[in-house]
């Protein structure tokens, strides 16, 4: 079945990099998300990346697949105290699956001044 | 598009009374999703709907529980009786089929 995992707390200062990572367990993923839940909010789209691609980046945020490994990971650089949030991971299987999403646990990112 | 419409978006409740949470999906959007969230079990898939009709309802918790999506710009999911282990953050997400999900902002669900 599918499962994904993520460490829990991710701690970094102001100004650094942040790399979230999350590994899954169903080969045939074939769309791999992040969302980021900000306080008091609903979960938000941050990017996707398909699973025939290594690599994605978008502005401060760069994603990494590596399918041999079925392990992706999030990279923020220059990370501001804004960004601190909890960040899920998810993959989407495809075939019959009518767009369900199976997520991680989250990450609690802190961004310490 | 205004998004996922969720209503009420904080419920406070005494136990056994019955609960009922709202969802409008983005219109166009498919597939819909209900999701409840607490800090000891984390984000869990309740149920979700497909073109209105149920197609997986393995992640609710009790008989307690029950969804309902009469038309396709409508969800409701409802608790009879609530329990104060009800008590948790509930999410609705629409999405057309092999797309990106979107969430509702919550209903925070509190039950004395």
């Amino acid at each position: 079945g599918e499962d994904v995992e993520q460490s829990l707390f991710l701690s970094v200062r102001e100004g650094d990099s942040s790399v979230i990572n999350c590994t899954y367990t169903d080969s045939s993923s074939t769309y791999l998300y992040w969302y980021k839940q900000e306080p008091g909010a609903g979960l938000q789209l941050l990017t996707y990346i398909f699973s025939n691609m290594d690599m994605k980046q978008d502005q401060r945020l760069t994603v990494l697949l590596n399918k041999k490994d079925k392990h992706l990971s999030l990279r923020i650089a220059d990370t501001q105290t804004g960004d601190s949030a909890i960040y899920f991971c998810a993959e989407y299987a495809g075939g019959t699956s009518y767009g369900k999403l199976t997520f991680g646990q989250g990450t609690i990112l802190t961004v310490h001044p | 598009d205004a998004g996922v419409i969720q209503s009420p978006r904080h419920e406070v409740t005494e136990m056994g009374q019955e609960v009922t949470l709202r969802c409008k999906p983005i219109s166009g959007h498919n597939s819909l999703f209900w999701y409840r969230q607490t800090m000891m079990r984390g984000l869990e898939l309740l149920i979700y709907f497909n073109n209105n009709v149920p197609i997986d309802d393995s992640g609710m918790p009790e008989d307690r529980f029950s969804a309902k999506m009469p038309n396709a710009s409508f969800s409701t999911l409802k608790i009879q009786p609530s329990e104060p282990r009800d008590s948790a953050v509930y999410f609705c997400a629409s999405s057309l089929v092999s797309d990106t999900q979107y969430f509702g902002p919550g209903t925070r669900l509190t039950v004395l």
